[in-house]
């Protein structure tokens, strides 16, 4: 079945310090990688997504590149700021033919914390 | 207004006790989702619909029921609550593979 594995946390940063949360799956067929982020109180929001091997998502600084040879879609920022402290999820969504539900399998979650 | 709304946000209930949670949403979109959230474990699956005449049991359904009264409107029951379903849960909604949560409703059954 699918899986996400995702770095442990909790990862604790200064402001201004470069960010890498490393994300690796398992999955059958072609699926489509995300990231989300919950700050605090509030329900999961869409940060980036690829689609296919290769392609980049990116959004607030944030990017991730989905690697079909490693299995990985790792999420880095150069600067991070005090407002990037959430939690970040990473997901697949495998749409097999015939069922294409749109499942989402995600990992763990990751908490960050960024201190001025 | 938030495309994805969740009733009640905070619900402190006792063991044995039927509970409802209710999910409406204004996107339009055919498929809606019920997850939880337990810390260090990442979302679950527990149901999801296809559309108002689809109903599917995810990866941890056992102890839960849902209803899809209309499009809009995805409601998740608790026929009688145990303290290990102690969680957050939160709905979502879905065009293709991109998924839009709600704020989450805070259960807590002693």
């Amino acid at each position: 079945g699918n899986s996400v594995t995702q770095m442990e946390g909790p990862v604790t940063l200064s402001e201004e310090a470069f960010l890498t949360i490393n994300c690796t799956y398992t999955a059958t067929g072609y699926p489509s990688l995300f990231w989300y982020v919950q700050y605090p109180g509030e329900g999961l929001q869409l940060l980036l997504k690829a689609t296919k091997a290769d392609d980049k998502g990116s959004n607030k600084g944030f990017e991730a590149t989905y690697r079909k040879e490693t299995t990985s879609f790792h999420l880095e920022k150069g600067s991070v700021q005090v407002s990037d402290s959430a939690v970040y999820f990473c997901a697949l969504s495998s749409l097999a033919g015939g069922t294409s539900y749109g499942k989402l399998t995600f990992g763990q979650g990751t908490i960050l914390t960024v201190h001025p | 207004d938030a495309d994805v709304t969740q009733t009640p946000r905070n619900r402190i209930t006792k063991t044995g006790k039927r509970i409802m949670l209710e999910c409406s949403q204004t996107k339009g979109h055919d498929r809606m989702y019920w997850y939880r959230q337990d810390p260090g474990l990442g979302l679950q699956l527990i149901y999801y619909s296809f559309d108002v005449k689809d109903i599917n049991k995810g990866e941890i359904s056992d102890g839960y029921s849902v209803s899809r009264q209309a499009q809009a409107k995805f409601s998740l029951s608790l026929e009688s609550a145990i303290p290990n379903q102690t969680a957050l849960y939160f709905c979502a909604t879905s065009d293709l593979d991109e998924q839009f949560f709600g704020p989450g409703t805070r259960l807590t059954v002693l």
